[in-house]
């Protein structure tokens, strides 16, 4: 049984490029979160996804940022017109059902360079 | 004020120490509670869960005081494969999110 998947696990951007990052959930699970890392920083929560639905995207930055989760395929994370602050590690973590005891299984994480 | 807040260390032992990890957060509201590991450049991966009055797994014990809204992690019989930064997880229950909130972690350097 693979676990999550993520790719690209490395990414380089020129500044103004986009960003795409993928993210397949363990099989059965169909809730996606993203989180990223900053370097030498905590993981902050972006976004929580189910199939076809953005649940909570509290922590995704206003602008550039989007993510969906479509009935087929990964989850994708977008960044449009990237900046150096946005390189970071992005990790994405799948769970089987919603709730407080749900445990969130992380993928292996993309890091995102931006020069 | 960070919402789950841990000594940034780094902590340097030798094998075989005994070595406690602190950890408090702020919203009286919090209902689950974690330890994570993870290791350099690597994706977080679940130490341990701690509810109610704290848990036991071999070497590792994980104490909750909802009072103080503090955690603790405990390693007993360090070795030299628990070198890692350990992360202090707390998730918040209620309305639609099930989002985990993470402190910086605390980075503990074993010795040979």
């Amino acid at each position: 049984n693979a676990g999550v998947m993520q790719n690209p696990r490395h990414l380089v951007r020129r500044r103004g490029q986009e960003a795409r990052l993928r993210c397949s959930p363990m099989k059965g699970h169909s809730h996606v979160y993203w989180y990223r890392q900053l370097p030498e920083e905590g993981l902050k929560f972006m976004v929580y996804l189910q199939k076809e639905n953005i649940i909570d995207e509290s922590g995704m930055p206003k602008e550039r940022f989007s993510a969906e989760f479509p009935k087929e395929g990964p989850s994708i994370l977008r960044i449009q017109q990237v900046v150096r602050g946005d390189s970071a590690a992005y990790f994405c973590a799948s769970s089987p059902q919603w709730g407080f005891d749900a445990e969130q299984y992380f993928g292996p994480g993309t890091r995102l360079t931006v020069t | 004020r960070k919402e789950v807040e841990q000594d940034p260390g780094p902590f340097n032992v030798p094998e075989g120490a005994t070595v406690a990890f602190n950890c408090t957060y702020s919203n009286s509201a919090s209902q689950s509670f974690f330890w994570y590991r993870q290791d350099c450049r690597k994706e977080p991966k679940l130490l341990m869960s701690v509810y109610s009055s704290g848990n036991e797994d071999g070497r590792f014990t994980a104490q909750l005081n909802r009072a103080s809204q503090y955690i603790s992690l405990l390693i007993r019989d360090s070795k030299l494969s628990d070198s890692a930064t350990y992360l202090c997880v707390v998730r918040n229950y209620g309305g639609a999110t099930n989002k985990l909130i993470f402190g910086t972690g605390t980075l503990l350097a074993v010795q040979p």
